[in-house]
């Protein structure tokens, strides 16, 4: 098993580019989710999906989109790149539920730089 | 809101003794509490996971415990080793989360140096 996949490791962008981050998982998890991380702050949750066709806003939703057309895949759409958005993405599945099955397992990260 | 508090300084020890990292909440307390270990480069990893009514967890050569009262977990790595060298996040599971989705909290993480 890959575990959760994710691509390109490394990206630079001009403000104001768009891009898509892709990320897949082949644990038939319920649940996916995007992080971003800074230095100094802990993890930050973007979205997520509960299942195929259901995604939702997480604490830093702002010029970014999602979406779950299958339960393997789930995309980061940024729309349009801003400085703000240099970080370090993380995708993250969990086979859903309280507890143990929300222990998420995480892909190695997308370094973003927007100059 | 919800905060987590871990040690921002990085933790310095030597081989073979016993780090123990820290892991401080305001508010509530979660239903669970979880500590993850991120390698340069590298997504985080679960490690352990502790219940709000379990005083003490244990794995190997990790030891977590969970004092509500404190609002405080601490995770222990006994004989360390320079492989030991990560940093390590607490994340608090807060339950109930709406449409069955539970978020993470995550803690801005303590590195720990274990040196030979």
């Amino acid at each position: 098993n890959a575990g959760v996949t994710q691509t390109p490791k490394f990206q630079v962008l001009k403000t104001g580019q768009s891009m898509t981050l892709q990320c897949a998982q082949d644990m038939n998890h319920e649940y996916m989710s995007w992080y971003r991380q800074d230095p100094g702050m802990g993890l930050r949750l973007i979205h997520y999906s509960v299942g195929a066709g259901i995604t939702d806003q997480g604490e830093v939703p702002n010029g970014y989109n999602v979406s779950r057309s299958t339960t393997e895949d789930f995309p980061l759409r940024l729309l349009s790149a801003a400085p703000s958005q240099t970080s370090v993405y993380f995708c993250a599945s969990a086979p859903g539920g309280l507890g143990a099955k929300n222990i998420q397992y995480f892909g190695a990260g997308t370094r973003l730089s927007v100059l | 809101s919800q905060k987590i508090e871990q040690n921002s300084e990085a933790l310095n020890i030597q081989e073979g003794k016993t780090a123990t990292l820290t892991c401080n909440y305001t508010n509530y307390s979660p239903a669970y509490l979880q500590w993850y270990r991120q390698d340069p480069g590298r997504g985080p990893v679960f490690l352990l996971l502790i219940r709000e009514n379990e005083k003490e967890k244990r794995k190997e050569r990790l030891k977590v415990t969970f004092d509500t009262t404190l609002k405080q977990s601490l995770f222990h790595i006994t004989a360390s080793q320079p492989a030991d060298s990560a940093t390590y996040l607490c994340a608090l599971d807060m339950g109930n989360g709406s449409g069955g989705y539970n978020k993470l909290i995550f803690g801005a993480g303590t590195r720990l140096a274990v040196h030979p």
